[in-house]
């Protein structure tokens, strides 16, 4: 079945350690997105990618980071700079055609201590 | 990217039609009305999108006013299983980049 993989479904870091949140999608999709959700919030853009080795900045990208080397992975990373890292993020992808809905995959929840 | 309001909440009998509004007072020719819902701790799913006129699949139906600035997702016999948040979002269909999703409405299905 085609679909977008979070992986894993919780992580625990230490404060200061940077940590890497995996997102594949075999769907085929060439736009990829980042999004972070705090209790009770709605969704917030950290980066997108509309192609492969080209990516922006969303809303709060302070703290992030990201690479699209290859056309199905979408990695961000949340450095040490982030300041509020504990969230729910979620990776979503969506194809060429611009009217075409987000997929979504089923996040990942960080929790920093 | 216009703006949406929608209520936080609302209630629902099983059974019942549940008919949440979204108002996008400032929505441009182009831009497309998307529906999806939220349940706690999983990727938002994608229901349904229109233009102008109004649209229906086997999840909800989605119907615009003729001016377009508002528009209302029905889910036609709502079950235990459709209490969720429901998040209304406009989108340029030539914009690629940014999705702005608000806060959403939170449906509660009772029995």
């Amino acid at each position: 079945d085609g679909g977008i993989t979070q992986s894993p479904k919780y992580l625990f870091r230490k404060e200061g350690q940077n940590v890497t949140l995996s997102c594949e999608q075999n769907l085929n999709h060439d736009a990829m997105y980042w999004y972070r959700q705090d209790p009770g919030q709605g969704l917030r853009l950290i980066y997108y990618s509309q192609i492969v080795n080209d990516f922006q900045k969303g809303d709060i990208a302070e703290g992030y980071s990201v690479s699209r080397e290859k056309k199905e992975s979408f990695p961000l990373t949340v450095t040490s700079a982030q300041k509020n890292p504990t969230a729910f993020y979620l990776c979503a992808s969506q194809p060429r055609q611009t009217n075409s809905p987000l997929h979504f995959g089923n996040g990942t929840r960080l929790t920093v201590t | 990217d216009a703006k949406t309001t929608q209520p936080p909440s609302m209630d629902c009998a099983e059974g019942r039609a549940a008919n949440l509004p979204c108002n996008h007072s400032t929505i441009s020719g182009n831009e497309y009305v998307y529906w999806y819902r939220q349940i706690h701790s999983q990727g938002p799913q994608y229901i349904i999108h229109g233009l102008k006129n109004n649209e229906t699949n086997e999840m909800a139906s989605l119907i615009i006013t003729e001016d377009r600035k508002s528009s209302t997702l029905i889910l036609p016999h709502a079950t235990l299983r459709d209490t969720a948040v429901y998040y209304c979002i406009v989108r340029d269909y030539s914009n690629t980049g940014k999705l702005i999703f608000g806060q959403g409405t939170t449906l509660q299905v009772k029995p």
